[in-house]
């Protein structure tokens, strides 16, 4: 049962353009959701996380959206640049429950020049 | 610096033969976790520990051991490697009750069970 689901395994955008990343949940219980970006041979880096209490953060060209009635997040990445291109995690967890992450499958993200 | 360690980055064993996978983290974090990847998966835990002597049974703990003796340390035990456990793991880090939830992954072991 996948909790967590990124429906698009792969993504690919001109550089300068936006980015976005998609990412569905089914749980209502989660309350916290983290963006983890991940090059390979390395482990998954954290990039930008949101509480249920809000509904957009953000972070330079890094923005992420959360829609609760839809159960429901996005990244949005502007501008996008060539160093941007890795794979993308969206990740859950229900706070009052330790630090469980739940994971989604990942989007490969390909800016191009 | 802060980071998480995994030794070793690659390996290559037979079904079988006992193996362990370190894991070591010097940012002070309670929890600790290893998950492991695969294509179209995604990162399933394997199994966590919220502190000291203290561990649980992830989505897939099947055919893993692990064990808590130090804060710093998360040891990953294979018992008797199968091939189904060919995979990339991955320990992570973190504190408890900050309200920061931000694991810290470390680099990843590739392991190839033939």
């Amino acid at each position: 049962d996948q909790q967590v689901k990124q429906n698009s395994p792969s993504l690919s955008v001109q550089e300068g353009r936006i980015s976005i990343l998609n990412c569905d949940y089914t749980n209502s219980m989660f309350d916290y959701f983290l963006w983890y970006k991940k090059y390979p041979a390395e482990g998954p880096t954290f990039l930008i996380s949101i509480s249920s209490i809000k509904d957009k953060n953000e972070d330079g060209r890094f923005t992420v959206f959360l829609n609760k009635s839809a159960k429901h997040l996005s990244l949005h990445i502007v501008p996008s640049q060539p160093g941007d291109s890795a794979v993308y995690f969206c990740a859950a967890l229900r706070t009052g429950g330790g630090n469980k992450l739940t994971f989604g499958t990942g989007t490969q993200l390909k800016v191009e020049l | 610096e802060a980071q998480v360690t995994q030794n070793p980055r690659y390996l290559i064993t037979v079904t079988g033969k006992k193996l362990t996978v370190t894991c070591s983290q010097n940012m002070n974090h309670e929890y600790m976790s290893w998950y492991r990847q695969d294509p179209g998966l995604g990162l399933r835990q394997i199994y966590y520990s919220m502190n000291v002597e203290v561990t649980d049974k992830g989505d897939v703990p099947e055919g893993y051991k692990v064990s808590r003796k130090e804060k710093r340390n998360f040891p990953l035990i294979l018992e008797s490697p199968s091939p189904n456990q060919t995979s990339l793991y991955f320990c992570a880090s973190s504190s408890l009750g900050t309200g920061v939830f931000e694991q810290y992954f470390g680099p990843g072991t590739r392991l190839t069970v033939t």
